[in-house]
């Protein structure tokens, strides 16, 4: 199985902040990497597929990069609704996984 | 509105088995593939089970894989998990999602999820 590790696993930060958060591959997954956020209580919501393509509804300031096994998801200026658990997913192979997640706290 | 909602989450001993339903609304469901995800409590998120529109092809991850078995009836817009010989570490949250793209493709990712529902495994 291919696996997803994420960087920091917590992150503090300030609103206002650019944050970006890390996502490697044990192998590489060429471009096929989707990020999901999650806040306490509710289900993950996409953010961004295929790397770098932003879901409809996304605010813009979510923006993520990279192609074979390193991979970032860019926030340009936190806002109070961003604070949560986000997650990296690799669909390269048919046996998906997740990263272990980051937590976005409130600094 | 698109919505997704599972239901059949229950305690139930080691060794048991549990049938979780998730029935959806709102798209036309026999156009999408489907996964089943779950989430230990306080901990992330961990792929389960993926069948394709037509319920033709199924995968499941190594972790369940001879235990567990999705299906899906699209006369009645309904996602089945049947899962044998539960385990302690089969505790979780069990979300429904819908893969993000329609028939003929899939794309292997999620773009609408369920509430969830808890599944435990205790003696």
């Amino acid at each position: 199985d291919i696996q997803m590790t994420q960087s920091p696993s917590t992150l503090s930060a300030s609103v206002g902040d650019r944050v970006t958060i890390t996502c490697r591959a044990s192998q590489s997954i060429s471009g096929w990497l989707a990020w999901y956020q999650q806040k306490p209580g509710k289900a993950p919501k996409l953010l961004i597929y295929k790397a770098s393509s932003l879901e409809s509804g996304v605010p813009s300031r979510f923006s993520g990069s990279g192609s074979g096994s390193e991979f970032t998801l860019t926030i340009s200026s936190l806002q109070p609704d961003d604070f949560a658990t986000y997650y990296c997913q690799q669909y390269n192979s048919n046996l998906l996984t997740f990263g272990g997640g980051t937590k976005l706290e409130i600094k | 509105e698109v919505q997704l909602v599972e239901f059949g989450g229950v305690v139930v001993q080691p060794g048991g088995s549990l049938r979780l339903s998730c029935v959806a609304s709102g798209f036309t469901f026999a156009d999408y593939s489907m996964h089943w995800v779950r989430q230990a409590p306080g901990k992330g998120l961990e792929w389960v089970s993926f069948i394709t529109w037509d319920g033709g092809s199924t995968h499941h991850a190594d972790s369940v894989k001879g235990r567990f078995t999705v299906s899906r009836d699209n006369n009645k817009n309904s996602l089945y998990l049947q899962m044998n010989s539960l385990r302690a570490e089969d505790t979780a949250l069990y979300y429904c999602a819908k893969d993000a793209a329609a028939f003929p493709y899939y794309y292997y990712y999620m773009d609408v999820w369920g509430q969830g529902t808890t599944v435990t495994v205790s003696s």
